[in-house]
C-alpha cells in the first residue's frame, strides 16, 4: 500500500518563475491538504482539499493555489516565485469526514529559489 | 487562532534513559485533537502518539507517552529507554475537527551513545 507520495523531490527556480508541485494520496484518503516548512519551523498550513474544493485556507497570498483531482491527487501551484517561498512544501493525506482522522504526509518537495 | 508552544528547541538524552518534551497550546474549543510528530533528517513526518481530548486517560505507544492536562492545556511527550533511531526533529500539533494541523516550533532531540 502505497503511502503520500509527492513529486519533485527537489526542484530549483528562479525568482518571478511558476512551480507546480503534485501530491497523491494515501490508498482511500479524499483528503490533501499542503503545508510549507521553513528551515528549522514547524510546518505551516496553506490550504487544504475535499471533493476537488478548496476547505479551509492558511494565510498565504494569492499567488498560492491549488487544485484536486477526481482520483483524489493534488496540485500547489505558486507563482511570481520570491526567494522567502524557499522551503519544504509537506502534502498530507487524510479520510475526510472525521476529525480524529490521522493526516499522513509525504516526505516533502523540496523548492529552492534563486 | 490556535497557537502552538515548544518551549525547548533542543533535547539530549542518554541512550536507555528518559526523555521529556513540552508542548502549550493556546484554544477555546472543548473538542480537539493532539499529535505529536517525528521528523527525521529523511523529511517524512510520522507519526508519534495521538490524544483525543474529551479522553481523559493519556495516551500510549511502546515507549511513547503523553501526560495531558487539559485545564492547563499542555501536552507533554515521555520518551523512555530512548533508542539512536530517536534523534529526530519532534513537532506538536493541535488539530480541531477535520481541518488543519497547527504545529508548535518543534523540538531537536539528540540522544547520545
Amino acid at each position: 500500500d502505497a503511502g503520500v507520495t509527492q513529486s519533485p523531490t527537489h526542484l530549483i527556480k528562479t525568482r518571478g518563475q511558476q512551480v507546480t508541485l503534485r501530491c497523491s494520496p494515501k490508498s482511500g484518503h479524499d483528503t490533501v491538504s499542503w503545508y510549507q516548512q521553513a528551515l528549522g519551523q514547524g510546518p505551516q498550513f496553506i490550504f487544504q482539499y475535499y471533493e476537488e474544493e478548496e476547505r479551509q485556507r492558511g494565510n498565504f497570498p494569492d499567488r498560492f493555489s491549488g487544485h484536486q483531482f477526481p482520483n483524489y491527487s493534488s496540485e500547489l501551484n505558486v507563482n511570481a516565485l520570491l526567494l522567502g517561498d524557499s522551503a519544504l512544501y509537506l502534502c498530507a493525506s487524510n479520510v475526510g469526514g472525521v476529525g480524529k482522522n490521522i493526516q499522513y504526509f509525504g516526505a516533502g518537495t523540496r523548492l529552492s529559489v534563486l | 487562532a490556535q497557537t502552538v508552544t515548544q518551549s525547548q528547541p533542543e533535547m539530549s538524552v542518554q541512550e536507555a534513559e528518559t526523555v521529556t518534551l513540552s508542548c502549550t497550546y493556546d484554544t477555546s474549543e472543548s473538542d480537539y485533537y493532539l499529535f505529536w510528530y517525528k521528523q527525521p533528517p529523511s523529511r517524512q513526518m510520522i507519526l508519534v502518539i495521538r490524544q483525543e481530548a474529551y479522553k481523559q486517560q493519556n495516551a500510549t505507544e511502546n515507549r511513547f507517552s503523553v501526560n495531558f492536562q487539559k485545564a492547563a492545556k499542555s501536552f507533554s511527550l515521555k520518551i523512555s529507554d530512548s533508542q539512536l533511531g530517536d534523534a529526530a526533529m519532534y513537532f506538536c500539533a493541535y488539530r480541531e475537527s477535520d481541518y488543519k494541523l497547527s504545529f508548535g516550533a518543534g523540538t531537536t532531540v539528540t540522544v547520545r551513545a
